[in-house]
């Protein structure tokens, strides 16, 4: 139980669109989910939190116009990159928690996002 | 800042033998601490975690224990396994907050 899924695993983009990223809790309702990005090597950065149908909660340093969350339903949040640049390559990943769990939250597998 | 912090980026152990991962945090307020494993190109996955309210926490081969007093929590591995080698992640929250603090992560590689 507990499975989070994301849409794509791996996304190639040009420089300048826009590209969407989803989250699912196939299992669960997710009244909270979460962002992530990580670099190579790194920690995974929270970017933010949202609530289902509320506003989504910016970490400092992340551009809320820029990172668009939506977080539609208990199942699905999206996540779109505007006008995407190169520095925007990264690996982003969502969890989900359900309140009701002592582990957290549960993550998706994680999306790859590269912007030539 | 970071508020939680693993310093060995790396650590390099022999199959059957025990690993011992190390974590500090800053932030006192913390008093829900997890252990996430993570392989390559995929989300992290819950392993165990511990409550303030206790110091130490089993389940199976892994342990993690807990010092409040350093702000410093550990998990071991025995014995360690080839399929234990992955990235492992320390991360802290203040319990119902939801919100996770994680360290950078250690590399574990079980030797055959």
């Amino acid at each position: 139980g507990a499975v989070v899924s994301q849409h794509p695993s791996w996304v190639i983009c040009k420089s300048g669109t826009s590209v969407k990223i989803e989250c699912r809790s196939l299992d669960f309702q997710a009244t909270t989910m979460f962002w992530y990005r990580q670099f190579p090597k790194q920690s995974l950065m929270l970017m933010a939190t949202s609530n289902e149908g509320s506003k989504a909660t910016y970490e400092q340093g992340v551009e809320k116009d820029k990172f668009l969350i939506n977080h539609a339903s208990l199942t699905l949040s999206t996540l779109t990159v505007t006008s995407a640049h190169p520095e925007d390559s990264s690996f982003y990943i969502c969890s989900g928690s359900d309140r009701g769990t002592t582990k957290g939250q549960y993550f998706g597998p994680g999306t790859r996002l590269t912007v030539t | 800042d970071q508020q939680v912090k693993q310093n060995s980026p790396s650590l390099s152990v022999q199959e059957g033998r025990i690993s011992i991962l190390n974590c500090d945090y800053t932030n006192s307020m913390f008093d829900y601490f997890l252990w996430y494993k993570k392989y390559p190109a995929e989300g992290p996955t819950f392993l165990i975690s511990i409550s303030s309210i206790k110091d130490k926490n089993e389940d199976g081969r892994f342990t993690v224990f807990l010092n409040k007093s350093a702000k410093h929590l550990s998990l071991h591995i025995v014995p360690s396994q080839p399929g234990d080698s992955a990235v492992y992640f320390c991360a802290a929250s203040v319990y119902g907050d939801y919100k996770l603090s994680f360290g950078a992560g250690t590399t574990v590689t079980v030797r055959a």
